[in-house]
């Protein structure tokens, strides 16, 4: 039973479009929302990160868009770059009582087309 | 600073055989994770400690042991490999906040 549902498996879009990876969640226990980028032959690396009192988070190019009632939670890569070329995935964690396990989305490949 | 560590990076092995993958991590960090990962799948949890001489089971132990004697070290055993149990492993560790997690590099494992 997966409990973080991500989509799409794949992705291709232009050099300067918008990348947009969408994940759904069923455990309303959980209380915060990484999302990993991982390069070829690399271990994941944390991107960017929101809690569920925040709507939305913004670093750079990325953002994170959260809406607590529909138990979804998305990012947006805006003008999207080569170099972002890898596969993320979305998460979801309880608190630290719980032991800090990050349940994983499945993934989302990303390439970026110059 | 290392960071998170993994040995050995690659590794093939006959079903059947036993290994034992060393993660180790210069951060002081008190959780410790292993995660498998799979095409589709994402990364799933193995096992995990949130201490020194503490592991529990994660959402796949089965086939797996795991063992944390020293606060910096987390070392999973596979007793009889499986091809199901070819895969890449990643070692992860993490401070109290939760989410945070410092992944090492991987370990390609290959159970013909």
């Amino acid at each position: 039973q997966q409990q973080v549902k991500q989509s799409p498996q794949s992705l291709i879009v232009q050099k300067g479009g918008i990348s947009i990876i969408n994940c759904a969640y069923e455990n309303t226990a959980f209380d915060y929302f990484p999302w990993y980028q991982q390069f070829p032959g690399k271990g994941p690396a944390l991107l960017i990160a929101i809690r569920p009192d925040v709507s939305e988070k913004k670093e750079g190019r990325f953002t994170i868009s959260f809406n607590k009632s529909a138990k979804q939670f998305s990012l947006h890569i805006m003008d999207s770059q080569p170099g972002d070329s890898a596969t993320y995935f979305c998460a979801a964690s309880m608190n630290a009582a719980a032991g800090n396990k990050l349940t994983f989305g499945g993934g989302t490949r990303v390439l970026v087309k110059p | 600073n290392a960071g998170v560590t993994q040995t050995p990076k690659f590794r093939v092995l006959k079903t059947g055989q036993s290994m034992t993958l060393l993660c180790a991590q210069d951060m002081n960090h008190e959780y410790m994770y292993w995660y498998r990962q799979d095409p589709g799948m994402g990364l799933r949890l193995i096992h995990y400690s949130v201490g020194e001489g503490t592991t529990a089971k994660g959402e796949v132990p089965d086939g797996y042991n795991v063992s944390r004697l020293k606060k910096q070290n987390f070392l999973l055993g596979l007793e009889s490999a499986a091809p199901s149990q070819t895969s890449v492993y990643f070692c992860a560790s993490s401070y109290w906040d939760p989410g945070e997690a410092f992944f090492g590099q991987g370990t390609r494992l290959t159970v013909v």
